[in-house]
């Protein structure tokens, strides 16, 4: 199983561009990568996946190294509730056993 | 859409009393799960249910045991609650068993005490 590496902790100012870092060096070629966030008293939520290219959806993008090694979330413009746990997760094709939500990274928004 | 409903949001139990953590989803997925999360840790992976009639264990079995009633509802129960199964315990849910480009839908979460 890939293996993650997040800072632990990030701070952001409201309204300002968030870039959330992963290193993830032993990741296979047929794993995506995903990304989930935990709001304060919730459960996980899906925020993004990609595989090679760089994503983009409603909430966030995704960029993606070339040598895949590494990712990083963009949440383009923070929020106070964007003030969360998020989670770097390469997926591989271990059912069950390996879609593993290490510590993450506490992401901070100052207003 | 409710997506996936958990019961009880909060329980407390005594070392030695049983309970049943209960999970059901809407969305007519194939799949569930159940995980557990320690304060300032992840989650682990206790058990999950590829499809209506079959389970299997996670990272984190031990002291407990599950039951996929239906296509819609997956229940986790501990038979002798222990002070070390205090715990957040999240239910999840997906269309099939973790594909490569799979989502995941979790519930709110069942925070349990045991004393």
């Amino acid at each position: 199983d890939a293996k993650t590496t997040q800072p632990n902790s990030m701070e952001s100012n409201e309204e300002e561009p968030v870039h959330l870092p992963c290193n993830h060096s032993t990741i296979s070629g047929t794993d995506y990568i995903h990304w989930y966030r935990q709001l304060p008293s919730q459960g996980p939520e899906y925020v993004i996946h990609g595989l090679t290219s760089n994503v983009n959806n409603r909430m966030a993008s995704l960029a993606i190294a070339e040598d895949r090694k590494s990712s990083t979330l963009i949440l383009h413009r923070a929020t106070l509730r964007d003030a969360a746990v998020y989670y770097c997760i390469p997926s591989g094709d271990n059912y069950g056993q390996n879609f593993v939500f290490g510590p993450g990274t506490r992401l901070s928004v100052l207003p | 859409n409710a997506g996936v409903t958990q019961t009880p949001k909060f329980q407390v139990l005594k070392t030695g009393q049983s309970m049943t953590l209960q999970c059901a989803q809407d969305m007519n997925h194939n799949s569930m799960y159940w995980y557990r999360q320690d304060p300032g840790m992840g989650l682990r992976l206790i058990y999950y249910s590829a499809s209506e009639g079959t389970t299997d264990k996670g990272e984190v079995p031990n002291g407990y045991n599950v039951s996929r009633l239906n296509k819609r509802e997956f229940s986790l129960r501990l038979e002798s609650a222990a002070p070390s199964q205090t715990s957040v315990y999240f239910c999840a849910s997906s269309e099939v068993l973790r594909q490569l480009n799979e989502k995941l839908f979790f519930g709110s979460g069942t925070q349990l005490s045991v004393l």
